[in-house]
């Protein structure tokens, strides 16, 4: 069976620090789509940022960038210059070939001023 | 403007009635998708579909229904069989070609049964 598992329930970070959140699946396929979402408090669901695993480098979105290590299957999310706005739930989510989809429990990240 | 619907934002019901809640997408996505979601927790998945006049039960199809009449329009009905109905409800939609499959979603509808 697919999982994709967020280790880290809660994580904080200072403003302007960097933070890493982890994600790790598993999967028999080999084509398949990783996502991060975000949730705010609105609870809007915000596409954060996406990796096909067939491409080898490493997405990045201005200060969001994925560490995907395809035969480790992992997909951590880096966020540089952290800003009280990235406080949110983070949520890691799976799409397959068949498109069967996994999420992730969320990690909630927290932002010091 | 592209996006999904949902409505109402908030709903309440007595127990033991049923309740359908809203959802539509002016996207053109094949698919479209509903959740569950409770306090501090993660997506669930109820319903899904990939095509009009179908779908899939999620993980956690119990208690709810759903149908596809139209591309557009996907509701869901909480039925007086669901145990534990109050929750946030999250709709999404999907392309299903063109190699983005990223899923938009609306903003929610809270139900509340009393």
């Amino acid at each position: 069976a697919q999982t994709v598992t967020q280790s880290q329930p809660e994580m904080s970070v200072q403003e302007a620090e960097t933070v890493t959140l982890s994600c790790t699946y598993d999967t028999s396929e080999s084509d398949y789509y990783l996502f991060w979402y975000k949730q705010p408090p609105s609870r809007q669901m915000i596409l954060v940022i996406r990796q096909e695993a067939y491409k080898q480098q490493n997405a990045t979105e201005n200060r969001f960038s994925v560490n995907f290590q395809k035969a480790a299957k992992s997909f951590s999310l880096k966020i540089s210059d952290s800003q009280l706005g990235d406080a949110a739930m983070y949520f890691c989510y799976l799409l397959d070939s068949n498109y069967q989809l996994i999420w992730g429990a969320g990690t909630k990240l927290i932002i010091k001023p | 403007d592209g996006g999904i619907t949902q409505s109402p934002k908030y709903l309440f019901r007595k127990e033991g009635q049923n309740v359908t809640l809203s959802c539509e997408q002016n996207l053109n996505h094949d698919a479209m998708y509903w959740y569950r979601q409770d306090p501090g927790q993660g997506l669930r998945l109820i319903y899904y579909s990939q095509i009009v006049n179908d779908f899939q039960k999620g993980d956690i199809a119990e208690g709810y229904s759903v149908s596809r009449e139209k591309k557009e329009s996907f509701p869901l009905t909480v039925t007086s069989a669901q145990k534990n109905p109050t929750a946030f409800y999250l709709c999404a939609s999907s392309p299903l070609r063109g190699g983005s499959y990223e899923q938009y979603f609306g903003p929610g509808t809270r139900l509340t049964v009393t």
